[in-house]
């Protein structure tokens, strides 16, 4: 079966980093995505990997390893608005997103 | 209109009622997609339409249609609701279909009474 996971919920301090984890089972593989979705709000696209190894981004930074179905998304300099949830999709051989139920990062001041 | 637009933005409906959820891109994107977000669960596709003119089911078609008569409206109706379909329900697009990034709409946020 197709399955992603990830944590339901982290918390980190503003300022400091934090580093969401994802692990994926898909038929077939063409490509890992990260989403940011705001409470109440659309997700919105931060990062995709169909490489191996570390994309930067800004403060943003995602990284893949295929051999082990895994990719973690690093967020440094957290700021207050970054408290959000962070998607985690996998594509599949069809080019459709499996998704992960989504990490909710909370900040702390 | 700027990127995907979704209407309405909330909705309570009673059960066995016919609804329409209407989305519209400018961004004259190939493909277009409907997921819906519960909570705990990812997002799961619905139906998705790779070429106006051509639709697909998702991992959740039951209880839903779709049609693409051209690139920038993908409505989704819901034939005769249940409880079970309140939801948050997001329409994105991408440029092709394959491995482009999808953008998402607004969402509507239904409940069946």
């Amino acid at each position: 079966g197709q399955n992603i996971d990830q944590p339901t919920e982290m918390t980190a301090t503003e300022g400091a980093i934090v580093q969401i984890n994802c692990t994926y089972q898909t038929s077939g593989f063409n490509g890992l995505f990260w989403y940011q979705q705001h409470a109440g709000e659309a997700p919105t696209f931060l990062s995709y990997n169909v490489l191996d190894g570390l994309e930067e981004k800004g403060r943003f930074s995602s990284f893949l390893s295929r051999s082990k179905g895994y990719s973690y998304l690093l967020l440094k300099e957290l700021q207050m608005k970054d408290s959000a949830s962070y998607l985690c999709a996998s594509m599949d051989s069809n080019y459709q997103l499996i998704w992960g139920a989504g990490t909710k990062l909370i900040i702390k001041p | 209109i700027a990127g995907i637009t979704q209407a309405p933005t909330s909705q309570i409906l009673a059960a066995g009622r016919r609804m329409t959820l209407r989305c519209t891109q400018d961004m004259r994107h190939n493909a277009m997609y409907w997921y819906r977000q519960d909570l705990g669960l990812g997002l799961r596709l619905i139906h998705y339409s790779n070429t106006a003119g051509t639709t697909g089911k998702g991992e959740v078609p039951d209880g839903y249609s779709v049609s693409r008569a051209n690139t920038d409206d993908f409505p989704l109706t819901l034939a005769s609701a249940v409880p079970s379909q309140t939801s948050v329900y997001f329409c994105a697009s991408s440029q092709q279909g394959s491995s482009d990034t999808q953008y998402f709409g607004p969402g509507t946020r239904l409940t069946v009474l």
